[in-house]
């Protein structure tokens, strides 16, 4: 019920490529979903986030979209770079879930 | 304004012993929280601190434990070190709650050895 599930595990994109990372959830109390990106040696850095009330946000050349109905949500990266090559981290909480619970991460490598 | 701050970044342990690990929040966040992070298991909560309070608590056992001061600063202890403590404790701060926006530290390393 706590779980967030999120694929892919790796994933490897031309630079220009659209990478789409899935995150899927059991919880329909979970109201805030936020996506984290990791370099290695350094702490995750909040990219963007997202509440149930919309279908999807953007921020610069990130977007995520989300599916109420089917508890999902993905993070796309248009025009990706190589500088984009990093851990990428869903996350959910709410409802009496005071934490944020975190999927397993997606390693993204864009090759130039 | 400056980022989380935690101290030490790296840290050798042998088994059985104990550790205290720092996190310095950003300036006028008050809600503390600590993970822990490993390849197999990835980013897993541990405790969240406001207002000198643990306000919630992840599922690890009772060796694990936090507190935080009056100026917000806090320190998390693991008692009787095992193998399997290794791993990156990362510290975030955000204003009241978790769900605030949230900004993680660099992170402690712990090697048990």
């Amino acid at each position: 019920q706590q779980q967030v599930k999120q694929s892919p595990q790796s994933l490897i994109v031309q630079k220009g490529g659209i990478p789409i990372i899935n995150c899927a959830y059991e919880n329909t109390a979970f109201d805030y979903f936020p996506w984290y990106q990791q370099f290695p040696g350094k702490g995750p850095a909040l990219l963007i986030a997202i509440r149930p009330d919309v279908s999807e946000k953007k921020e610069g050349r990130f977007t995520i979209s989300f599916n109420k109905s089917a508890k999902q949500f993905s993070l796309h990266i248009m025009d990706s770079q190589p500088g984009d090559s990093a851990t990428y981290f869903c996350a959910a909480m709410g409802g009496s879930q005071g934490n944020l619970i975190f999927g397993k991460g997606t390693k993204l490598s864009v090759k130039p | 304004k400056a980022g989380v701050t935690q101290t030490p970044r790296y840290l050798i342990k042998t088994r059985g012993q104990q550790v205290t690990l720092s996190c310095s929040p950003i300036s006028g966040h008050r809600s503390v929280s600590w993970y822990q992070q490993t390849p197999g298991q990835g980013l897993q909560f541990l405790f969240e601190y406001f207002s000198e309070t643990q306000r919630n608590k992840g599922n690890f056992p009772g060796r694990f434990s936090g507190r935080q001061f009056s100026n917000s600063r806090s320190e998390m202890n693991v008692s009787t070190l095992e193998l399997g403590d290794s791993a990156l404790y990362l510290c975030a701060s955000s204003l009241v709650r978790v769900g605030d926006t949230q900004y993680f530290g660099p992170g402690t390393r712990l090697t048990v050895l």
